[in-house]
């Protein structure tokens, strides 16, 4: 039971470049969401996905989009990066809305 | 403006010391109060979460407070050890279930 998994763990983008940060979880939990966690702040709320098909905005949205194609799997995606987009990526899963949130391990990514 | 205050932002405490953390909300109207713990280049992980009525909840020797009149929590640390050493997350849900995070206080304890 690996809880839940993020790839990668850290990478170094350009500005205008594109990738997407992948989220596994294996608790056939229903809820999954992404943050980004910055110094000196708390986390922040990107997306969120409360099943298999459905996302929803979070606090932060703006420049990031997500999929979720499978319940295991929580896609976010940066279209085209800009260096405000520097952070540590955390994603998380709960059964429910009430339920605790268990983390991933987090993906640090610096855009240049 | 953070809805979630967290004291001290950073404190040092010798091992085997005891130590409390604070955190001060307005987030309205309260559902649960939760405290993570978070390791250097980890994810937090859960220690307690509390309810409306509930005003105290331990987790070994973690003890976590609630005054939802005053809307203020503790976090009480007896007895610390090393591996206590890690940034404490106060974060407070609505009953909408919009979690507010707050920005963390980094306890170093040292041998």
């Amino acid at each position: 039971n690996a809880g839940v998994t993020q790839t990668p763990k850290f990478r170094v983008l350009k500005t205008g470049q594109s990738m997407t940060l992948l989220c596994a979880q294996d608790m056939n939990h229903e809820y999954m969401y992404w943050y980004r966690q910055d110094p000196g702040m708390g986390l922040r709320l990107i997306h969120y996905s409360v099943g298999e098909g459905t996302t929803a905005k979070g606090e932060v949205p703006d420049g990031y989009n997500v999929s979720r194609l499978k319940k295991q799997n929580f896609l976010l995606g940066l279209e085209s990066a800009a260096p405000s987009q520097t952070s540590v990526y955390f994603c998380a899963s709960s059964l429910d809305r009430l339920k605790t949130q268990y983390f991933g391990p987090g993906t640090r990514l610096l855009v240049l | 403006k953070n809805q979630v205050e967290q004291s001290p932002q950073s404190l040092i405490i010798l091992e085997g010391k005891n130590c409390t953390l604070q955190c001060n909300y307005t987030v309205s109207p309260f559902s649960n109060l939760r405290w993570y713990k978070q390791d250097t280049g980890r994810g937090p992980v859960s220690l307690t979460i509390m309810t409306f009525s509930e005003n105290t909840k331990s987790n070994g020797r973690y003890t976590a407070t609630l005054d939802a009149d005053t809307k203020q929590s503790s976090l009480h640390i007896t007895a610390s050890q090393l591996s206590d050493s890690a940034s404490y997350i106060c974060v407070v849900s609505r009953n909408d279930y919009k979690l507010s995070f707050g920005a963390g206080t980094t306890v170093t304890v040292r041998a």
